[in-house]
């Protein structure tokens, strides 16, 4: 069925680099993507958000890349901190009658390395 | 302002009983969806409340129910509770369009 997947299970990353998580998806029809970040016990938090008529936006140290193309997102995440560590999840707004309906991916462990 | 509430943040309860979780949105908004968090299934939509209606629902059985009140707070509702029931539920409410969610901290629920 379709679905909207992570590439990568786990991420680690040096304090200070840039982290860039990625994500596929595979309803072209789709047209609203968010980020979340969660924390161990916490639910999602917020990052970023973006339309499918836009190619990127920016926000706080975080970009969102779209490539309606090839069906893909991506995160990135400048100058990584230790309190970016968390599982990054993207997820795709299905719902019906312009509602709320996220369709998340798997997830990815971001760890930060001091 | 005040963010996502649920209520209990944690629950124990035996195979068979049923529970119930509570989700106050943030003030103005008028969706609440609820998602169930396992480690297997990962975050899965169960369905959303708009103006007291259900909008959209997700592929879970009858067991798992939900309403909204007319101040938007929502309610979900598991009946006949089994072992794989035991998640965190987590509840998320937008302004009622296609929006921002913004989620609560969960209900961890336990099925002993």
């Amino acid at each position: 069925g379709e679905s909207v997947g992570l590439h990568l299970p786990t991420l680690s990353v040096q304090e200070g680099d840039n982290s860039i998580i990625n994500c596929a998806y595979s309803n072209s029809a789709s047209d609203y993507f968010i980020w979340y970040k969660q924390e161990s016990g916490k639910g999602p938090q917020f990052i970023i958000d973006i339309r499918s008529n836009m190619d990127k936006r920016q926000g706080q140290r975080v970009t969102v890349l779209l490539n309606k193309t090839v069906k893909h997102l991506s995160l990135q995440i400048a100058a990584t901190q230790p309190g970016d560590s968390a599982v990054y999840f993207c997820a795709e707004n299905r719902g019906n009658n312009a509602g709320n309906m996220l369709t998340f991916g798997g997830g990815t462990r971001l760890m930060v390395k001091p | 302002k005040a963010g996502v509430t649920q209520t209990p943040r944690y629950l124990i309860k035996t195979r068979g009983q049923q529970v119930t979780l509570s989700c106050s949105p943030i003030s103005g908004h008028r969706s609440v969806s609820w998602y169930q968090q396992t480690p297997g299934q990962g975050l899965q939509f169960l369905f959303e409340y708009f103006s007291e209606t259900q909008r959209n629902k997700g592929n879970f059985p009858g067991r798992f129910s939900g309403r909204q009140f007319s101040n938007s707070r929502s309610e979900m509702n598991v009946s006949t509770l089994e072992l794989g029931d035991s998640a965190l539920y987590l509840c998320a409410s937008t302004t009622g369009g296609n929006t921002e969610a913004f989620f609560g901290q969960g209900t961890r629920l336990t099925v002993v």
